[in-house]
């Protein structure tokens, strides 16, 4: 099974700073099968990136997202009030998937 | 719009047993695989289970497996997971999600619903 782990845990920023959040796979990972999420408290998760650097329907492009086998990284260019969240990677391989453990995107 | 509600949540003893539901509607549900993801309070999403549109192919985690089955109703645009021999490690917020016809990523998912095990 791939692990993946992200860093960092927390990142304290202030809006309009830039987000810089890595997801390490333990294992080689197909970017077709490399994708990002965020989540805010009492909400499901929501799709922002697939494919490590397409942009789901309705997602800004301050969010990005890039590389390629075993390291992966999603931008935030310039943090507005509702990206505060906690923000997952998720790979797909094997008939499964995993997600890493996340990293929490918090107002300094 | 795409709608996925989950219900069936609630209190249950371990060694007990629950069956979620997820009712779908906005989508041809009979063309999409679709999963359950949980998320333990306080912790991140681990995925559960997988269902293709015709449920021939049947997934499931290894922390689950033998003890939850998928099953999918497509004449009720519905979607199930039953839930045996339920451990307090189960305690979680059950989700389903759509598969995305395309890639292998969730794009819809519903509110979620709690199960709690404990005695």
């Amino acid at each position: 099974e791939i692990v993946l782990t992200q860093s960092p845990g927390t990142l304290s920023l202030s809006p309009g700073e830039r987000a810089t959040l890595s997801c390490r796979a333990s294992q080689s990972v197909s970017s077709s099968y490399l994708a990002w999420y965020q989540q805010k408290p009492g909400q499901a998760p929501r799709l922002l990136i697939y494919g490590a650097s397409s942009r789901a329907t309705g997602i800004p492009d301050r969010f990005s997202g890039s590389g390629s086998g075993t390291d992966f990284t999603l931008t935030i260019s310039r943090l507005e009030p509702e990206d505060f969240a906690v923000y997952y990677c998720q790979q797909y391989g094997s008939s499964s998937w995993t997600f890493g453990q996340g990293t929490k995107v918090e107002i300094k | 719009e795409v709608q996925l509600v989950e219900s069936g949540g609630g209190l249950v003893k371990p060694g007990g047993s629950l069956r979620l539901s997820c009712a779908a509607s906005g989508f041809t549900f009979s063309s999409y695989s679709m999963n359950w993801v949980r998320q333990a309070p306080g912790k991140g999403l681990e995925w559960v289970s997988s269902i293709s549109s015709s449920s021939s192919y049947i997934y499931y985690a290894d922390s689950v497996k033998g003890r939850f089955t998928i099953s999918r109703d497509n004449a009720k645009n519905s979607l199930y997971l039953q839930m045996n021999s339920l451990r307090a490690e189960d305690t979680a917020v059950y989700y389903c999600a759509r598969d995305n016809e395309q890639w292998p990523v969730f794009d819809y998912w519903g509110q979620g619903t709690l199960v709690t095990v404990s005695s």
